[in-house]
């Protein structure tokens, strides 16, 4: 089944203590990408990659680092979290750039 | 600034009326527009979309219109049901350069009561 996953699909933390959502897809995209949903914003991207090793910020991707070593993977690092990173993050991934996007189930973020 | 604006945040419809949820736009390079569905504790789900160079496109029960002049579009749902309810995001895509994203709108929570 081709499907974009994330995990974990909930955490609770606290500032400043390092934590990894990681993301994966199985359809061979090239274009991945990390968004967040807050209310009232609508999805708002962070951080995306056109192929590996090829990365680059969206509109609101301080606080976050991103790294894309494998075609599959494209996992979001928030090295130093704060509680405005509390929020709904999804993944999605398309074939190319602007195509249609499948995203993942989400990760909600709670962060004290 | 937001280039795509969904200004009505809610919409409560009865069964087997028509949803009618809107979409305005202000970037005049949008090429193509689409609309996603979202169900509570899953990810948004590519609904159906529209190239900038047709006004209409139909898909069963769902259909979108444009209006580049008005820089609108909207997704018509006829007739709708329970399942239907969720939140639609309406989405635009900028052509051009290396990176062509994706601009969301801030959704409309769509209620269909039996």
């Amino acid at each position: 089944e081709a499907q974009v996953t994330q995990n974990p699909r909930y955490l609770i933390t606290v500032t400043g203590k390092k934590l990894t959502v990681t993301c994966s897809q199985n359809m061979n995209h090239e274009y991945m990408s990390w968004y967040r949903q807050d209310p009232g914003l609508g999805l708002r991207q962070i951080y995306y990659s056109m192929n590996v090793e090829v990365t680059d910020k969206g509109d609101v991707p301080e606080g976050y680092k991103v790294s894309r070593k494998e075609k599959r993977n494209f996992p979001l690092i928030l090295e130093s979290p704060s509680p405005n990173q509390t929020s709904l993050y999804f993944c999605a991934s398309s074939s190319f750039s602007g195509g249609t996007q499948y995203f993942g189930p989400g990760t909600r973020l709670l962060v004290l | 600034d937001q280039q795509v604006k969904q200004n009505s945040p809610s919409l409560s419809v009865q069964e087997g009326r028509i949803s009618i949820l809107n979409c305005d736009y202000t970037n005049s390079m949008f090429d193509y527009f689409l609309w996603y569905k979202k169900y509570p504790a899953e990810g948004p789900t590519f609904l159906i979309s529209i190239s900038s160079i047709k006004d209409k496109n139909e898909d069963g029960r769902f259909t979108v219109f444009l209006n580049k002049s008005a820089k609108h579009l909207s997704l018509h749902i006829v007739p709708s049901q329970p399942g239907d309810s969720a939140v639609y995001f309406c989405a635009a895509r900028a052509y051009g350069g290396a990176t062509n994203k994706l601009i969301f709108g801030t959704g409309t929570l769509l209620a269909v009561q039996p």
